[in-house]
């Protein structure tokens, strides 16, 4: 079984700071994928990001960057300089064989960007 | 794009009543899946569909059915709500391939 833990319940950043939004996970699969999520207040998931198991280079795109370090179990989302858009629910999640299957969701980090 | 649209924003029904939740997507994917989220729970997966007329049970999958009788469309049943199913409800569709699942805008369910 696969489980995703995110231990930071809620997040206050200051804006244009950077932030890290912690997520370790656990499974037996050799193949995976980690993804992370945006949940605004409006409610539609935003994807973000995508890291695969086997690849070597942490994936990025755009301010959004995953800390993949796969010995610690551990897939943290970086996001630099932060803006007031950037406020919302984050969810870390995973699933097996790189992606293309059901996704095992952490509970989720609310993060506040103050001004 | 991928759309993915969800019949209704905010529904209210009865307990007792047999509840049906649509979801359409646009862009011919094999998976489709219902989740419910709830505060502090994330999203927990209640039922997903590989293909026409197949369905696996997610891991809450206890007084749901579900249904796809064609590719772009899987809908979510409750038999005979009751209050302990008032939730967001959200559907996701995905290829077979390493890409995220895309998801509709949620369904806020109220059961009195």
């Amino acid at each position: 079984a696969q489980k995703i833990t995110q231990t930071q319940p809620g997040m206050f950043v200051q804006e244009k700071e950077a932030v890290t939004l912690d997520c370790t996970y656990d499974t037996s699969d050799q193949s995976y994928g980690l993804f992370w999520y945006k949940q605004p207040s409006s409610g539609e998931m935003i994807f973000l990001i995508y890291q695969g198991s086997y690849d070597e280079q942490n994936a990025t795109e755009g301010r959004y960057s995953l800390n993949f370090q796969k010995a610690r179990k551990s897939a943290n989302l970086v996001i630099s300089a932060s803006q007031l858009g950037d406020s919302a629910m984050y969810f870390c999640a995973m699933s097996s064989n790189f992606g293309n299957e059901k996704l095992t969701f952490g509970t989720g980090t609310r993060l506040t960007i103050i001004p | 794009d991928v759309k993915v649209t969800q019949s209704s924003r905010y529904l209210v029904k009865r307990t007792g009543e047999k509840v049906f939740l649509e979801c359409v997507q646009d862009m011919d994917h094999e998976n489709m899946f219902w989740y419910r989220q709830d505060p502090g729970l994330g999203l927990r997966l209640i039922y997903f569909s590989y293909d026409v007329k197949m369905k696996e049970k997610g891991d809450i999958p206890e007084g749901y059915s579900v249904s796809r009788e064609k590719k772009e469309r899987f809908s979510l049943i409750l038999e005979s709500a009751s209050t302990n199913q008032t939730s967001m409800y959200l559907c996701a569709s995905s290829d077979n391939s390493a890409k995220p699942q895309h998801f509709g805008d949620g369904t806020r369910l109220s059961i009195l």
